[in-house]
């Protein structure tokens, strides 16, 4: 069966540092591939997506994620976060197989 | 505004009862995807309707049932609730791609349910 797996449930960082978020995936064929992000009280906004070609992708907000198909791969990454990107972040893997199966969820904490 | 509109954005009822949320889709979508969030299982797929039809269930309780009307509208309803029930219940709507796999899922507010 298909699954995400977020090794990082939460993550506490002050305002400038770098983030890398991980998640893999396990599924072996085609694959798209999602971050969604849940600001404190909010739903779930897409951040980023995945669907072929160049396998670093740029979302919104300066984040960007990496595909690494031999890896199973898919994180999450920005240079300098901010004290707004305080958030929960979510991985999905989409294998047109069912609905969307979210990974636990990474707690981002930024400290100015 | 993401153009997903759920309703209501608050609940608070007993345990035993049932209760009726509300999900209007993005326009043009015809996927409804219903989701559970609660902190200790995280986000649970519950039920996805295209069309008007059933189209894939994931971790839905017997006691929980859904559809999906003509509009495009759909209904998650709750009966029997226990204090276990207390959760967000979010409702997403996609774009039909005609591969199976999405463009991404645009989701609602939620409904915070409180079972007391």
């Amino acid at each position: 069966a298909q699954s995400v797996s977020q090794h990082n449930h939460h993550v506490i960082l002050s305002e400038a540092a770098s983030l890398e978020l991980g998640c893999n995936y396990s599924y072996g064929g085609t694959v798209n591939l999602f971050w969604y992000v849940q600001y404190p009280g909010q739903h779930l906004q897409l951040l980023l997506k995945y669907f072929s070609g160049d396998p670093l992708v740029k979302g919104i907000k300066g984040f960007e994620a990496e595909f690494i198909k031999s890896k199973f791969s898919f994180n999450l990454r920005k240079p300098s976060v901010q004290w707004s990107d305080t958030a929960e972040y979510f991985c999905a893997p989409d294998t047109g197989r069912r609905a969307l199966t979210f990974g636990s969820g990474t707690r981002l904490q930024v400290q100015p | 505004d993401s153009g997903v509109t759920q309703t209501p954005k608050h609940l608070i009822t007993a345990t035993g009862q049932r209760v009726t949320l509300r999900c209007s889709p993005r326009s043009g979508d015809l996927s409804v995807y219903w989701y559970q969030q609660s902190l200790d299982q995280g986000l649970q797929f519950l039920i996805q309707y295209y069309n008007g039809e059933e189209r894939a269930k994931g971790n839905i309780l017997e006691r929980f049932s859904a559809q999906q009307f003509p509009d495009l509208h759909s209904e998650l309803n709750l009966s029997s609730l226990e204090l276990g029930d207390s959760a967000l219940y979010f409702c997403a709507s996609s774009l039909p791609t005609g591969t199976g796999l999405h463009y991404g899922y645009t989701f609602g507010s939620g409904t915070r349910l409180t079972v007391v």
